[in-house]
Order: C-alpha cells, then structure tokens, then sequence
C-alpha cells in the first residue's frame, strides 16, 4: 500500500505570503494526485488534480507541482488570505483509479 | 446538478449495539462511490468504495459492512459496534477515471 506523508505541524503564515505545504508518498508513483481543503466538521472539497505527467497545475491562486522523481508534491496558495484558513488534504490514487489514499493533511492558519 | 446526502448527521450508539448510516447521491448515474473515516485530528481512512450495483470492495478488516442496493444508494452496517468504530463518517462519489471526489456533510458517530 502506498504511505502518504503531510507536515502534521500546522503552518503559520502572515496575511499575502505565500504557503506551501508538501505531500511526499512512498511506493509505487500514483498517475494522479490530488489536493482538498477540508473545513472543521466538514467534509473535504476538491481543489486541484495533476497528472503524473504534468509537472505544474495552476488555479487561481493556487498552483501544485508533481515531481515523480523525488515523490513529492507541493501545493501553493499565494496571497494567502485568512479564509485560506483550514486543513488541506493530499489524496493519491490507490494503484487502480477507483479508490484513493489520503494523507493525514496540514493545518494552515493565515494570520491577519 | 449533482448533490450527495448523508443521514444521520449526528449519532450516539452503545457498544454492541447495530449500524446504519446511509448515503444517497442524485443528479448523476453508475457513479464510484466510497465510504471513509476520520478519527479525530487523523485523515482520512478509506473502509469500502464500490463501482457498481452489488459490487462492494473492502480496504480494511474490521466489524463494519457495505452494501449498494441501488445505483446511488451506498449503506455502512455493523451488527455490533466497538469503541474504536467512534468517528467522522463520510461518503463520497466519484465519476472514474482523473475524477475528483465529492464529499457528503458526514455522519459524527461516538460510541459509548
């Protein structure tokens, strides 16, 4: 099975810096990855998806990187805003593509 | 559009006593669907997910079952409850392959 690491530290960052927050998987290299936000109490909500063969997905101001070679992805909120303030999750595709893997996620509070 | 329902939203059981949390998904068809759980401050645990009308796959052995009766009707059932089943219950769906998940409101269980 595939292990899937978040920072399980929350990150604290000031009001239009950038966060970054890494997932790094071991194992087998998924064909697709996958970013959510999950609220308190609620259920994640879909962010961004990559492709295995896409180094770089942007979205507003949300971009992730997938670098096969080293296992790892980052995902990037710039201008971060304090409503940017929740848990994001990594998810990896469980070998076959209809079930996933989560991570443990990232607490990211933004400070005004 | 597509909407997922999860019911109960909240729950209290003894030990021992049975399951059954239900989701429902409208606006789509032949969707993936899945069953996870979160421990408190944990990520997300894949237990079943299903790609088809009868056709249930388990991620992990415990006391808990699945069964899809219909097309976008998923069921979580346990004939006793353990303390450890204590969780945030979420179904999700899915439409395959490169597809982002949609996650329910999710079902808080505390077993006493």
């Amino acid at each position: 099975s595939q292990k899937i690491e978040q920072n399980s530290e929350a990150l604290n960052i000031q009001e239009g810096k950038t966060a970054t927050l890494t997932c790094n998987y071991t194992n087998y290299s998924p064909a697709y990855l996958q970013w959510y936000r999950q609220d308190p109490g609620r259920g994640p909500v879909f962010l961004l998806l990559i492709r295995e063969n896409e180094k770089e997905k942007r979205k507003e101001r949300l971009k992730v990187t997938f670098d096969t070679t080293l296992k790892q992805s980052l995902f990037h909120i710039t201008a971060s805003q304090p409503a940017d303030s929740a848990t994001y999750l990594c998810a990896l595709d469980g070998g076959n593509f209809n079930k996933f893997y989560f991570g443990s996620g990232t607490k990211l509070n933004v400070k005004p | 559009s597509q909407t997922i329902h999860q019911w109960p939203a909240t729950l209290v059981q003894p030990v021992g006593s049975p399951l059954s949390l239900e989701c429902t998904v409208e606006g789509t068809s032949n969707p993936n669907l899945y069953w996870y759980r979160q421990a408190a401050g944990r990520g997300l645990q894949l237990l079943f997910y299903s790609v088809g009308i009868g056709q249930i796959s388990s991620e992990v052995p415990q006391n808990l079952s699945a069964s899809r009766p219909q097309d976008r009707q998923f069921i979580l059932s346990s004939k006793k409850l353990l303390l450890s089943d204590s969780g945030f219950y979420l179904c999700a769906w899915s439409s395959g392959y490169l597809a982002e998940q949609y996650f329910g409101p999710g079902t808080r269980l505390t077993v006493t």
